[in-house]
């Protein structure tokens, strides 16, 4: 299976806080993306990080990905009790498919 | 920006029926659509990738006959779920695949599928 492992599984922070997710895979990529899914519905695409690069930033979203341990790490600064959702990672190989990691559900409570 | 429409967003079927949930890109041509199935609390597990004009390509263990799906032009995928059963119970999202100027991946809203 090329689907990647996020950890933890579930995170549980208090508003304000920050929030770190990993993601490991076990293929070479082209890009890592990052999804938030909120309960029972679709996917919403957050940051995509190339092969070649190191770290990227959008707004609250810092996103790093070590190629030499084929791994990624998302964090999200000042969370916001919008924030709680499903966050996966999802690598992306020659072949223009998608493959998402389990998952972590954040929890930010007010 | 890119949208991709799906419908039904939840459809409530017997065993032993079919039910169809429809993709459309808007505002965009999906040359290829991919159709994803999703367990509670669970990943999401790539089911199929469909080009349009072409057969679907399906991922091992996905039965083929069992999961129809039609890719006729750029803007419209569906997936017909057929001889539905309980254990086809699930949350089906689709992808369209955009290598336009927006290039990526827009998912639909989702369908959840509760087979009785």
């Amino acid at each position: 299976s090329q689907q990647g492992e996020e950890d933890p599984q579930a995170l549980s922070i208090q508003e304000g806080e920050n929030a770190t997710m990993n993601c490991s895979y076990k293929t070479s990529i082209n890009n890592l993306q990052w999804y938030r899914q909120n309960s029972g519905r679709g996917l919403v695409h957050l940051i995509l990080i190339r092969s070649n690069e190191r770290e990227k930033h959008s707004g609250r979203l810092r996103v790093t990905l070590d190629t030499s341990k084929k791994s990624s790490s998302l964090l999200i600064t000042a969370s916001r009790a919008a924030d709680t959702a499903s966050y996966f990672c999802a690598t992306e190989t020659g072949a223009n498919n998608l493959f998402f990691g389990t998952g972590t559900r954040l929890t930010v409570i007010p | 920006g890119a949208v991709v429409s799906q419908h039904p967003s939840r459809v409530i079927c017997k065993s032993g029926t079919s039910v169809k949930i429809e993709c459309r890109s808007l505002d965009f041509q999906a040359t290829t659509m991919f159709w994803y199935r999703q367990f509670p609390k669970k990943s999401l597990m790539l089911m199929a990738t469909s080009n349009e004009g072409s057969k679907a390509t399906y991922e091992q263990g996905v039965e083929k006959d069992k999961f129809l799906i039609n890719h006729a032009s750029l803007t419209l995928s569906t997936l017909t779920v057929t001889s539905a059963h309980p254990e086809d119970s699930s949350f089906y999202i689709c992808s369209g695949f955009d290598r336009g100027p927006s290039y990526g991946y827009t998912f639909g809203s989702g369908t959840r599928l509760t087979v009785v």
